[in-house]
């Protein structure tokens, strides 16, 4: 098990392009999280996956913005139409929850993120 | 709107001494409080966390206290040392809203010889 892998690792853009980020789960965790963080911020969060299925998205996620998780293994994020304020990390997370059961922890694993920079 | 108010942004501490970042939050719904320390290049990772049954939850050299009533919680560093220096951040979450956490917006920690 290496982690969770992010794909690029840095991505330099001119405004007005599409760019899509790759996330790698641990392969047994059925949740994928993921959050933006921009500098001398703590992560927000943006979306989550439960297996294939996108449960919940952030009103920070726009419409530019779109996730997916088609077998419920690896996800990507896309932003089309990108914008200088669309610079920042790009962190993916995953964790395993036992479905059904009380309240747990819930442990999120994070990737090492991907650097967006719009220029 | 912030949930999850962390304080200091930044803090320096001598090797040996005691690191303490102080967390605040609205939601008394949150029934999850991890803390998490980040490297530069680095994803957050899970340092320790507890659970508002709890006042105090202790693992090696770290240590947090909760208190429910004033709605606070602090990470407590003993023994600092200089691979502790990183960024720390305290979250939230709650389990019955996809367990999403709610991040404070770091502590940026550096322990000098």
């Amino acid at each position: 098990d290496t982690g969770v892998s992010q794909n690029p690792r840095h991505k330099i853009t001119k405004r007005g392009q599409n760019v899509t980020f790759r996330c790698d789960p641990i392969s047994e965790h059925n949740r994928l999280y993921w959050y933006r963080q921009t500098l001398g911020q703590g992560p927000e969060f943006l979306t989550y996956f439960q297996n294939e299925a996108q449960l919940e998205k952030s009103r920070l996620l726009s419409d530019r913005f779109s996730a997916e998780r088609p077998k419920g293994s690896f996800s990507t994020l896309e932003i089309q139409r990108t914008e200088q304020g669309d610079s920042a990390m790009y962190l993916c997370a995953s964790s395993l929850v036992y479905l059904g059961r009380g309240s747990g922890a819930n442990v999120l694993t994070f990737g090492a993120g991907s650097r967006l920079t719009v220029l | 709107q912030q949930q999850v108010k962390q304080s200091p942004q930044s803090l320096i501490v001598q090797k040996g001494g005691i690191s303490i970042i102080n967390c605040a939050y609205e939601n008394t719904a949150f029934d999850y409080f991890p803390w998490y320390q980040q490297f530069p290049g680095k994803g957050p990772a899970l340092l320790i966390a507890i659970r508002p049954d709890v006042s105090e939850k202790k693992e090696g050299r770290f240590t947090i206290s909760f208190n429910k009533s004033a709605k606070q919680f602090s990470l407590h560093i003993m023994d600092s040392q200089p691979g502790d220096s990183a960024t720390y951040f305290c979250a939230a979450s709650l389990t019955g809203g996809g367990n999403k956490l709610t991040f404070g917006t770091g502590t940026q920690l550096k322990v000098e010889l």
